[in-house]
Parts: structure tokens; sequence; C-alpha cells
């Protein structure tokens, strides 16, 4: 299994939609959780960090994480034609205290 | 603040010739950084970590002695690609981490990314 998984997308999701991201993780000791942003051909930003079991918002983001599931999604309400890019999951691994990055999903919100 | 540069920003060189690339913490001080390589279309990989005044740990199959990096300071990180060749041209970026308050762990700043070109 994976230490981070997302699906690869694409996700296309019209404009003015809510667009909702998912990750899944192994390691059941994690304790922190990551939400980055990567245009194409530009490095990742972090968006949202993530500590504790429910929801976390900021602005249009709302971070979910939901530990005894070992699930952490990420929901963009009134998506924008801007938030169109890959969206990376990191999440840390007690065993040697690493970050740990999923692959990204592809966003593509449609005009 | 957490602003992470990095130089240059692009750069072309010839087949065989050595190239550096600079990771900077701007705004604090990163109890580590990290050098990622980044194919187009394709996820990051690690490729090192990178603490200060210790040796870098390379993930497997990253030549040691090919991407070599130098940690002289708290702020600043160095990858030089020795004796580049065209299929190590890629987008190199690192990053440097800060312990935020109510973090467990943490947490990971990218830099702007440095394009390599070898031809």
């Amino acid at each position: 299994q994976k230490e981070v998984e997302q699906n690869s997308g694409p996700l296309s999701v019209p404009e003015g939609a809510i667009a909702s991201l998912n990750c899944t993780y192994s390691d059941r000791g994690s304790q922190s959780f990551f939400w980055y942003r990567q245009y194409s051909g530009k490095s990742p930003e972090l968006i949202m960090s993530i500590y504790s079991n429910g929801d976390k918002e900021d602005g249009r983001f709302t971070a979910q994480l939901n530990k005894a599931s070992q699930y952490v999604s990420l929901l963009i309400r009134d998506s924008q034609p801007s938030d169109s890019a890959t969206y990376l999951c990191a999440v840390n691994t007690l065993r040697d205290d690493k970050i740990i990055f999923g692959k990204g999903t592809r966003l593509h919100i449609l005009p | 603040g957490a602003v992470v540069s990095q130089h240059p920003s692009r750069v072309i060189c010839k087949s065989g010739t050595s190239v550096k690339i600079e990771c900077r913490s701007l705004d604090f001080q990163a109890t580590t950084m990290f050098w990622y390589r980044q194919f187009p279309k394709q996820s990051l990989m690690l490729m090192a970590t990178s603490n200060e005044g210790s040796k870098a740990t390379y993930e497997q199959g990253v030549e040691k002695d090919k991407f070599l990096i130098n940690h002289a300071s708290l702020t600043l990180s160095t990858l030089t690609v020795t004796s580049a060749h065209p299929e190590d041209s890629s987008f190199y970026i690192c990053s440097a981490s800060l312990r935020t308050s109510g973090g467990a762990t943490d947490t990971q700043y990218f830099g702007p990314g440095t394009r390599l070109t070898v031809l």
C-alpha cells in the first residue's frame, strides 16, 4: 500500500461548484497533514495544514481530517478557473519524521 | 513569512559541465532543507535531505557523487549537478522546513524551482 494515495484525475468541476479532493494515508500515527497547490511549471505552494480531526476553514478552502478512517480532504468552494492546478496531499510519518507527498490530483475548473 | 528563494531560476548548460543551484530561506532559519526533482507531467521526487553542518541523506537511486549537496548555514543549501548530461534536464525544487506553532512536525515551504536544460 502506498503511503499517501490520491486519485490522479483529472477532476473536472464547473466554475462556481464545490471541488472535493481526497487523500488517504497508511501511517495511522501520522499527526500533520498538508495540502499544496502546484500550477503547471511552478513549484508547490502551501494552502493549508491540519492537525486535528474535523474541519479547518480558510477562505474558500476547507480541509477535513478523519484520523480513524485515515482520510484527509480539501474542499474548494465557488471554484474558479484559477483554481485549476495539481493539488498535492502531504502527510508526516512518525516512522522517520518525514513528510510524504502524494502524486497529486489534477483539478480542472470548467468556465 | 516563510519565503524560500532559489537561484538561478533557469539554466542552460553544455553536457559535461557542472551547475550549482542555491536555496535560501529568507526570513527564517530552516531546520532541514530538501531537494526534489520533477520531470514533466510527473510527481515530485525527493532526492535528498540536508541538515546544516552534516552530510546529506540521499534517497535510494540518487548518486551522491553526481548531486553534491552542501548545507553551509541554517539559511543556505546548495545542490551541484556535476558533469551534467541531457538526462539530468529537469525541474529542481528545494524546500525548507519550519516548525510552526501548533504543529507536531515541520512544515515545508518550497522555493520557486530551477529549470535545468543540458544540451
